[in-house]
Protein backbone atom coordinates (compact mmCIF):
# COMPACT_ATOMS: atom_id res chain seq x y z
CA UNK A 1 0.00 0.00 0.00
CA UNK A 2 0.89 3.77 -0.22
CA UNK A 3 3.61 4.99 2.33
CA UNK A 4 3.76 8.59 3.12
CA UNK A 5 6.97 10.71 5.03
CA UNK A 6 6.85 14.05 5.98
CA UNK A 7 9.23 16.37 7.08
CA UNK A 8 10.05 17.87 9.77
CA UNK A 9 8.32 16.64 12.43
CA UNK A 10 8.39 20.64 14.59
CA UNK A 11 9.27 23.65 12.35
CA UNK A 12 9.48 26.68 14.33
CA UNK A 13 10.24 30.08 12.12
CA UNK A 14 9.61 33.52 13.14
CA UNK A 15 6.42 35.73 12.00
CA UNK A 16 7.00 37.06 8.41
CA UNK A 17 9.66 34.37 7.55
CA UNK A 18 8.57 31.49 5.12
CA UNK A 19 7.92 27.64 6.16
CA UNK A 20 8.15 24.53 3.95
CA UNK A 21 7.25 21.15 4.49
CA UNK A 22 7.88 18.10 2.71
CA UNK A 23 6.27 14.83 1.93
CA UNK A 24 7.61 11.70 -0.24
CA UNK A 25 4.96 9.35 -1.43
CA UNK A 26 5.58 5.66 -2.38
CA UNK A 27 2.70 4.73 -4.75
CA UNK A 28 3.42 5.92 -8.34
CA UNK A 29 -0.36 5.72 -8.33
CA UNK A 30 -1.24 8.01 -6.27
CA UNK A 31 -2.99 11.18 -8.35
CA UNK A 32 -4.47 13.09 -5.30
CA UNK A 33 -2.18 15.18 -2.87
CA UNK A 34 -3.88 17.50 -0.29
CA UNK A 35 -2.40 19.55 2.77
CA UNK A 36 -4.67 19.60 5.92
CA UNK A 37 -4.10 21.85 8.74
CA UNK A 38 -5.21 20.99 12.56
CA UNK A 39 -5.88 23.41 15.34
CA UNK A 40 -5.66 21.99 18.71
CA UNK A 41 -8.66 20.31 20.18
CA UNK A 42 -10.35 20.04 16.37
CA UNK A 43 -10.60 17.90 13.29
CA UNK A 44 -8.32 18.53 10.12
CA UNK A 45 -9.17 20.91 7.83
CA UNK A 46 -8.47 21.08 3.87
CA UNK A 47 -6.12 24.32 3.10
CA UNK A 48 -5.16 23.53 -0.61
CA UNK A 49 -4.69 20.36 -2.59
CA UNK A 50 -2.74 19.29 -5.68
CA UNK A 51 -3.97 16.58 -8.47
CA UNK A 52 -1.07 14.91 -11.03
CA UNK A 53 -1.42 16.75 -13.85
CA UNK A 54 -0.61 20.10 -12.19
CA UNK A 55 2.97 20.88 -10.99
CA UNK A 56 1.95 23.80 -8.56
CA UNK A 57 -0.71 25.70 -7.04
CA UNK A 58 -1.08 28.61 -5.09
CA UNK A 59 -3.36 30.27 -2.88
CA UNK A 60 -2.59 33.73 -1.17
CA UNK A 61 0.23 32.87 1.07
CA UNK A 62 0.28 29.14 0.76
CA UNK A 63 1.67 27.01 -2.63
CA UNK A 64 2.00 23.55 -2.65
CA UNK A 65 3.92 22.02 -5.60
CA UNK A 66 4.60 18.35 -6.75
CA UNK A 67 7.10 16.62 -8.56
CA UNK A 68 6.01 13.12 -9.85
CA UNK A 69 8.75 11.90 -11.22
CA UNK A 70 10.80 11.87 -7.45
CA UNK A 71 7.49 11.68 -5.92
CA UNK A 72 7.06 13.91 -3.77
CA UNK A 73 5.14 17.12 -2.70
CA UNK A 74 6.23 20.50 -0.56
CA UNK A 75 3.87 22.99 1.03
CA UNK A 76 5.04 26.49 1.32
CA UNK A 77 3.86 28.85 3.60
CA UNK A 78 5.04 32.58 2.99
CA UNK A 79 4.47 35.64 5.79
CA UNK A 80 4.54 33.37 7.78
CA UNK A 81 1.66 34.68 10.57
CA UNK A 82 0.72 33.30 14.00
CA UNK A 83 -2.27 31.76 13.50
CA UNK A 84 -0.57 29.54 11.18
CA UNK A 85 0.83 27.59 14.53
CA UNK A 86 -0.68 24.13 13.77
CA UNK A 87 0.12 20.82 13.21
CA UNK A 88 -0.18 20.10 9.24
CA UNK A 89 -0.26 16.72 7.72
CA UNK A 90 0.09 15.76 3.91
CA UNK A 91 -1.78 12.83 2.67
CA UNK A 92 -2.17 11.02 -0.86
CA UNK A 93 -4.56 9.56 -2.53
CA UNK A 94 -5.14 7.29 -5.81
CA UNK A 95 -8.42 7.57 -6.19
CA UNK A 96 -8.84 11.60 -5.72
CA UNK A 97 -9.49 10.89 -1.57
CA UNK A 98 -12.85 9.51 -2.50
CA UNK A 99 -11.76 5.98 -0.74
CA UNK A 100 -8.92 6.40 1.11
CA UNK A 101 -6.55 8.91 2.20
CA UNK A 102 -2.71 7.74 3.63
CA UNK A 103 -1.52 10.82 5.88
CA UNK A 104 1.96 11.89 6.97
CA UNK A 105 2.77 11.55 10.67
CA UNK A 106 2.40 15.82 10.74
CA UNK A 107 4.69 18.59 11.28
CA UNK A 108 3.75 20.77 14.22
CA UNK A 109 4.51 24.59 12.87
CA UNK A 110 5.14 26.87 15.68
CA UNK A 111 5.28 30.73 14.64
CA UNK A 112 6.84 32.71 16.61
CA UNK A 113 5.71 37.27 17.26
CA UNK B 1 -25.69 23.41 8.94
CA UNK B 2 -23.85 21.16 11.64
CA UNK B 3 -21.46 19.43 9.01
CA UNK B 4 -19.86 16.16 10.66
CA UNK B 5 -20.82 15.50 14.21
CA UNK B 6 -19.06 12.92 16.73
CA UNK B 7 -20.02 11.97 20.15
CA UNK B 8 -19.71 11.64 22.94
CA UNK B 9 -15.86 13.96 22.19
CA UNK B 10 -14.83 11.62 25.71
CA UNK B 11 -15.09 8.44 26.69
CA UNK B 12 -12.95 6.18 29.44
CA UNK B 13 -14.00 2.16 29.28
CA UNK B 14 -12.52 0.09 31.00
CA UNK B 15 -10.41 -2.94 29.15
CA UNK B 16 -12.99 -5.85 27.24
CA UNK B 17 -15.82 -3.20 27.22
CA UNK B 18 -17.91 -2.26 24.50
CA UNK B 19 -19.22 0.49 23.00
CA UNK B 20 -20.25 3.07 20.09
CA UNK B 21 -18.91 6.03 18.67
CA UNK B 22 -21.55 8.45 16.79
CA UNK B 23 -20.87 10.38 14.02
CA UNK B 24 -23.75 12.16 11.59
CA UNK B 25 -23.25 14.59 8.72
CA UNK B 26 -26.03 16.43 6.96
CA UNK B 27 -24.32 17.18 3.88
CA UNK B 28 -26.16 14.35 2.38
CA UNK B 29 -22.49 12.92 1.20
CA UNK B 30 -22.07 9.87 0.21
CA UNK B 31 -18.64 8.73 1.35
CA UNK B 32 -18.00 8.70 5.06
CA UNK B 33 -14.80 7.57 6.72
CA UNK B 34 -13.13 6.84 10.20
CA UNK B 35 -9.92 7.56 11.54
CA UNK B 36 -7.46 7.28 14.19
CA UNK B 37 -4.97 9.58 15.02
CA UNK B 38 -1.94 8.42 17.97
CA UNK B 39 1.12 10.71 18.52
CA UNK B 40 4.24 10.62 15.60
CA UNK B 41 1.78 8.38 13.18
CA UNK B 42 -0.61 10.53 11.72
CA UNK B 43 -4.09 10.01 11.02
CA UNK B 44 -4.54 6.37 10.06
CA UNK B 45 -7.53 4.80 8.33
CA UNK B 46 -9.84 2.02 9.78
CA UNK B 47 -12.85 1.80 7.81
CA UNK B 48 -15.14 3.71 4.97
CA UNK B 49 -17.98 3.47 3.09
CA UNK B 50 -18.81 4.94 -0.21
CA UNK B 51 -22.59 4.31 0.21
CA UNK B 52 -25.72 3.44 2.56
CA UNK B 53 -25.07 -0.53 2.42
CA UNK B 54 -21.46 -0.51 1.40
CA UNK B 55 -18.31 -0.62 3.60
CA UNK B 56 -14.76 -1.61 3.48
CA UNK B 57 -11.82 -2.08 5.96
CA UNK B 58 -9.22 0.47 5.56
CA UNK B 59 -5.25 0.07 7.05
CA UNK B 60 -5.65 -0.75 10.81
CA UNK B 61 -9.54 -1.95 10.93
CA UNK B 62 -9.07 -4.87 13.72
CA UNK B 63 -11.16 -4.83 16.80
CA UNK B 64 -13.57 -2.19 14.90
CA UNK B 65 -16.92 -2.75 13.20
CA UNK B 66 -18.95 -0.31 11.05
CA UNK B 67 -22.48 -0.39 9.31
CA UNK B 68 -23.54 2.06 7.11
CA UNK B 69 -27.78 1.59 7.19
CA UNK B 70 -28.26 5.25 6.08
CA UNK B 71 -26.29 8.18 4.54
CA UNK B 72 -25.92 10.43 7.26
CA UNK B 73 -25.09 8.13 10.33
CA UNK B 74 -22.00 6.11 10.46
CA UNK B 75 -21.46 4.16 13.87
CA UNK B 76 -17.93 2.89 14.65
CA UNK B 77 -18.14 -0.59 17.17
CA UNK B 78 -15.39 -1.29 19.11
CA UNK B 79 -16.18 -4.62 20.51
CA UNK B 80 -14.17 -5.82 23.01
CA UNK B 81 -12.28 -2.63 24.23
CA UNK B 82 -8.21 -2.92 24.14
CA UNK B 83 -5.16 -0.05 25.88
CA UNK B 84 -4.15 -0.12 22.18
CA UNK B 85 -7.17 1.11 21.37
CA UNK B 86 -6.42 4.30 23.10
CA UNK B 87 -6.35 6.99 21.04
CA UNK B 88 -8.57 10.14 18.94
CA UNK B 89 -11.48 8.87 16.67
CA UNK B 90 -12.12 11.20 13.87
CA UNK B 91 -14.93 10.84 11.34
CA UNK B 92 -14.78 12.35 8.03
CA UNK B 93 -16.85 12.27 5.41
CA UNK B 94 -16.80 13.83 1.79
CA UNK B 95 -18.38 13.80 -1.81
CA UNK B 96 -17.26 13.73 -4.86
CA UNK B 97 -14.49 16.31 -4.75
CA UNK B 98 -12.43 14.38 -2.66
CA UNK B 99 -12.06 17.32 0.07
CA UNK B 100 -13.11 15.14 3.65
CA UNK B 101 -14.60 17.28 6.02
CA UNK B 102 -13.74 16.59 9.80
CA UNK B 103 -15.85 15.85 13.07
CA UNK B 104 -13.60 17.57 16.30
CA UNK B 105 -12.91 14.32 17.40
CA UNK B 106 -13.43 11.00 20.11
CA UNK B 107 -11.01 11.22 22.66
CA UNK B 108 -11.06 7.34 23.95
CA UNK B 109 -8.90 6.13 26.83
CA UNK B 110 -9.13 2.21 27.70
CA UNK B 111 -7.62 1.36 31.30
Amino acid sequence: GENVEQHPSTLSVQEGDSAVIKCTYSDSASNYFPWYKQELGKGPQLIIDIRSNVGEKKDQRIAVTLNKTAKHFSLHITETQPEDSAVYFCAASTDTGRRALTFGSGTRLQVQP
Amino acid sequence: NAGVTQTPKFQVLKTGQSMTLQCAQDMNHEYMSWYRQDPGMGLRLIHYSVGAGITDQGEVPNGYNVSRSTTEDFPLRLLSAAPSQTSVYFCASSHNTGELFFGEGSRLTVL
